[in-house]
């Protein structure tokens, strides 16, 4: 079993609609808890930061954190097609960003 | 230019030749990071500095891929007789010391062996 596991998707949905995308760890010891937006042949791009359980929200983006579960989420509203792009979730253990482990990624298609 | 800056953008070698990659970190940032990424995989860690010190090597960096930071500034990663396997889009990072802060990612250098 991989620590990071994400649905690779591809995930097509119409404009405006709400997106929910989701990972699962295996490691206890993560404490922190990312998503990087990354379009095709970039570098990954923050978009949130969280710190434990709990939710996070930054204008149409949301993040979830449930520990008990090993389960993260990021909800984007009112999707847009500039958000199409591949979401990558990472978590880090005590040290923070210090050796990051990522998911495969979710390629999101917004459609106008 | 404020960000994580990479050089060069694309690096296309001969199997066997030995290439060099750059990577100037945000400026105030003592933390350095290197990653490497696949396709249709996310990034994994290879290596970190802080300041100049090397702190951990990942398992998937072999005897023939080499970082350094001499200055605790910009950083160097070297992979000498390149192999296909090698092609990969190699990503560098940076943040402030602590367990509390982010990492923000350059574009990324992207590898081919042929």
């Amino acid at each position: 079993q991989k620590e990071v596991e994400q649905d690779p998707g591809p995930l097509s949905v119409p404009e405006g609609a709400i997106v929910s995308l989701n990972c699962t760890y295996s490691n206890s010891a993560f404490q922190y808890f990312m998503w990087y937006r990354q379009y095709s042949r970039k570098g990954p791009e923050l978009l949130m930061y969280t710190y434990s359980s709990g939710n996070k929200e930054d204008g149409r983006f949301t993040a979830q954190v449930d520990k008990s579960s090993k389960y993260i989420s990021l909800f984007i509203r009112d999707s847009q097609p500039s958000d199409s792009a591949t979401y990558l979730c990472a978590m880090g253990g005590r040290g923070g960003s210090e050796k990051l482990v990522f998911g495969k990624g979710t390629k999101l298609t917004v459609n106008p | 230019d404020t960000g994580v800056s990479q050089n060069p953008r694309h690096k296309i070698t001969k199997r066997g030749q030995n290439v060099t990659f750059r990577c100037d970190p945000i400026s105030e940032h003592n933390r350095l990071y290197w990653y490497r990424q696949t396709l249709g995989q996310g990034p994994e860690f290879l290596t970190y500095f802080q300041n100049e010190a090397q702190l951990e090597k990942s398992r998937l960096l072999s005897d023939r891929f080499s970082a350094e930071r001499p200055k605790g500034s910009f950083s160097t990663l070297e992979i000498q007789r390149t192999e296909q396997g090698d092609s990969a889009m190699y990503l560098c990072a940076s943040s402030l010391q602590g367990a509390n802060t982010e990492a923000f990612f350059g574009q990324g250098t992207r590898l081919t062996v042929v």
